[in-house]
């Protein structure tokens, strides 16, 4: 079954750098590879995604694994305006887009 | 611009009632997804339209939810016979068109709960 794997919750210090992984080891190489955050009573907010090279905007970047099975996004320098939960999420080509039960990020003043 | 709105944002019934959710998407969005969200759990799918035709309703959990979009731009989800385990936040997401190439934007929800 398609499925995605990150770890339950993470902490940061603001102002360091965040690599939150994820695992999507069922993708098939042609689905884009998507992440989101969600801050408590609202809906998730897009974040970034990618194919197969390395991606960045002004939110993120996305480091994606040469065999695709893994990603990684990255937060340059954490902000308290970062915590939320983020997750990773692809399509398995049947519209039935993928969620895990994502990643609380826990930044540290 | 507009964003994806989602009325009411919360919603209380006995159960055994009958609910209507409200997505309006973004403007010229063909695609549009419905989700339900369980406390602590990521969105799970429930339907998918592409325009007006309701292409996925396999993660519909019961016969009780049926959802709708006639013109193919606001859709309705709709729960019969309301029961307890229906409790959950309800997500509506459109995106550009049917390519994953296309982030979704959602609304932030319809917080249901069922007495």
């Amino acid at each position: 079954d398609a499925k995605t794997t990150q770890p339950n919750s993470m902490e940061s210090n603001e102002e360091e750098p965040v690599h939150l992984p994820c695992n999507h080891s069922t993708i098939s190489g042609t689905d884009y590879i998507h992440w989101y955050r969600q801050l408590p009573s609202q809906g998730p907010e897009y974040v970034i995604h990618g194919l197969t090279s390395n991606v960045n905007n002004r939110m993120a970047s996305l480091a994606i694994a040469e065999d695709r099975k893994s990603s990684t996004l990255i937060l340059h320098r954490a902000t308290l305006r970062d915590a939320a939960v983020y997750y990773c999420s692809y399509d398995p080509g049947t519209y039935k887009y993928i969620f895990g039960t994502g990643t609380r990020l826990k930044v540290l003043a | 611009g507009a964003g994806v709105s989602q009325s009411p944002r919360y919603k209380v019934a006995k159960r055994g009632q009958d609910v209507a959710l409200r997505c309006d998407p973004i403007s010229g969005h063909v695609s549009l997804f419905w989700y339900q969200q369980a406390l602590g759990q990521g969105p799970e799918f429930l339907t998918y339209f592409q325009n007006e035709a309701q292409l996925d309703k396999s993660g519909l959990p019961s016969d009780r939810f049926f959802a709708e979009r006639p013109e193919g731009s606001v859709s309705t989800l709709k729960i019969q016979r309301t029961q307890q385990e229906d409790s959950a936040v309800y997500l509506c997401a459109s995106s550009l068109n049917r390519y994953s190439n296309q982030p979704q934007h959602f609304g932030d929800g319809t917080r249901l709960s069922i007495l």
